[in-house]
């Protein structure tokens, strides 16, 4: 157990929904970062967090916005959705400010289904 | 584009059998993880390696990193049926991203 929590582990809506993907790190982690997986584009990263800020952004499409709360938790929000949307999003947490300085623990994803 | 790639794409071996998987980067880095993903599951941190450290061991695993090269290689010994996984490196590319490679889906045949 990463100690990472994802909620919900699967969601199910249609083209043109929002929807919002919830993650709390693991105890006494300060940065979050939420990474899109899908077959043909494997592991991107999204958005990272650390201790409520935005520290580092990646191919985040604009529909798509994250925040950050005092609590720690993230929240994802997907908008307007489209059927390539569908793919697995993982959130992790680490320790450091930067990714690469301690190891990123990971939640189990929530699988988002678009139809 | 990623910045690091794993190779093969794909590897299939007998139990017991070593299993070696590298990854390739384009820029410098400070550090460079490996992570292992079990089918539709969270990627579990394996081994991180900082760029002044050519190799570290962690049980049955290997990993060495070549500056010079820009590569890492993961070599996993006496491999076991639970090893078959996605084995993936991960390293900063740009503004503090980690980014990760595509992976190396790995079958350990019984």
């Amino acid at each position: 157990d990463s100690g990472v929590t994802q909620t919900p582990k699967h969601l199910i809506t249609a083209t043109g929904q929002r929807v919002t993907l919830r993650c709390s790190p693991r105890s006494g982690d300060l940065s979050v970062y939420w990474y899109q997986q899908s077959l043909d584009q494997g592991l991107q990263f999204l958005i990272q967090y650390y201790n409520g800020e935005e520290r580092a952004k990646g191919n985040i499409l604009e529909r798509f916005s994250a925040q950050q709360f005092p609590d720690l938790h993230s929240e994802l929000n997907l908008s307007s959705l489209e059927l390539g949307d569908s793919a697995l999003y993982f959130c992790a947490s680490s320790v450091a400010s930067t990714g690469g300085n301690s190891p990123l623990h990971f939640g189990n994803g929530t699988r988002l289904t678009v139809t | 584009s990623q910045q690091g790639e794993e190779d093969p794409q794909a590897l299939s071996i007998q139990e017991g059998e070593n299993a070696t998987m590298n990854c390739s980067y384009k820029t410098s880095i400070n550090n460079l993880q490996w992570y292992r993903q079990n089918s539709g599951r969270g990627l579990v941190h394996l081994i991180l390696i900082r760029s002044n450290e050519r190799e570290k061991h962690s049980g049955r695993l290997r990993v060495t990193l070549d500056t010079s090269k820009k590569s890492s290689s993961l070599l996993i010994t006496a491999s076991r049926a639970a090893d078959t996984a996605s084995y993936f490196c991960a390293t900063i590319q740009g503004a503090q991203k980690l980014v990760f490679g595509q992976g190396t889906r790995l079958t350990i045949n019984p």
